[in-house]
C-alpha cells in the first residue's frame, strides 16, 4: 500500500514556482522520501531524495517538515516540459540491505503558457 | 537518458504464453528492481536482484520470476499470461542506498 498521499492533479503557469505537497503521515525514521516524475508513460525520471534535510539540486528543493510527516517538491521556474505526472515516495526498506519504492498515484501537474 | 536499456520496447503475446523482458543496468550498479505499472497507475514493485539472488519481492505469484546476470543486467519472465498482466514494465538499477534509474520500460499487450 502506497504510504504517500498527493493531490491528483495541479496546474501552474510557465516561469512560476510550482509546489507539489506530499503528505507521508506513516514513514518510519529511517525512510526516504524520494520524487521521481513521469512523462507521457517513459521511465520515471528520477528529481531528488531526502531524509530529514531540506535538499536542492539543479532540477528542484526538496522541503520536509520537521515531524517528516509532510514534504514539498518546488520546481522554481517551471517550464512546459515539466509537464508530467509527479511521483512521491517512500523508500521503504524491507529487508538487510534491499529497498523498494513505493509508488502511490502521483500528481498529474500541468504547465500553462 | 539514465543508461538503462530495457528490451524490447513493446510486444503482443497471446493469453497462456511466456514471456521474456531484458534489462541492461547503468554501467556500476549492482542492483536491479523490476516494477508493472497498469494502465493510469503507478508502478507496482515486482522483485530486486542483488549479486544474482532476488533478495525481495512484491505481491506477485511465483509465475513472475527473474535472473540478474553475472554483468548484472537482468530478465523478467512471465509465465501463463493473463490479460491483466499487460502493463508497462519497467526495469530499475542502483547501487545499494542510492536512487535508482529507470529504463523507458516495454510495453507488454496480452490478447
Amino acid at each position: 500500500d502506497a504510504k504517500t498521499t498527493q493531490p491528483p492533479s495541479m496546474d501552474c503557469a510557465e516561469g512560476r514556482a510550482a509546489n507539489l505537497p506530499c503528505n507521508h503521515s506513516t514513514i518510519s525514521g529511517n525512510e526516504y522520501v524520494y520524487w521521481y516524475r513521469q512523462i507521457h508513460s517513459q521511465g520515471p525520471q528520477y528529481i531528488i531524495h531526502g531524509l530529514k534535510n531540506n535538499e536542492t539540486n539543479e532540477m528542484a528543493s526538496l522541503i520536509i517538515t520537521e515531524d517528516r510527516k509532510s514534504s514539498t517538491l518546488i520546481l522554481p521556474h517551471a517550464t512546459l516540459r515539466d509537464t508530467a505526472v509527479y511521483y512521491c515516495i517512500v523508500r521503504v526498506e524491507y529487508a538487510q540491505g534491499a529497498q523498494k519504492l513505493v509508488f502511490g498515484q502521483g500528481t498529474r501537474l500541468t504547465i500553462n503558457p | 537518458e539514465t543508461g538503462v536499456t530495457q528490451s524490447p520496447t513493446h510486444l503482443i503475446k497471446t493469453r497462456g504464453q511466456q514471456v521474456t523482458l531484458r534489462c541492461s543496468s547503468q554501467s556500476g550498479h549492482n542492483t536491479v528492481s523490476w516494477y508493472q505499472q497498469a494502465l493510469g497507475q503507478g508502478p507496482q514493485f515486482i522483485f530486486q536482484y542483488y549479486r544474482e539472488e532476488e533478495n525481495g519481492r512484491g505481491n506477485f505469484p511465483p509465475r513472475f520470476s527473474g535472473l540478474q546476470f553475472p554483468n548484472y543486467s537482468s530478465e523478467l519472465n512471465v509465465n501463463a499470461l493473463e490479460l491483466d498482466d499487460s502493463a508497462l514494465y519497467l526495469c530499475a538499477s542502483s547501487r545499494v542506498n542510492t536512487e535508482a534509474f529507470f529504463g523507458q520500460g516495454t510495453r507488454l499487450t496480452v490478447v
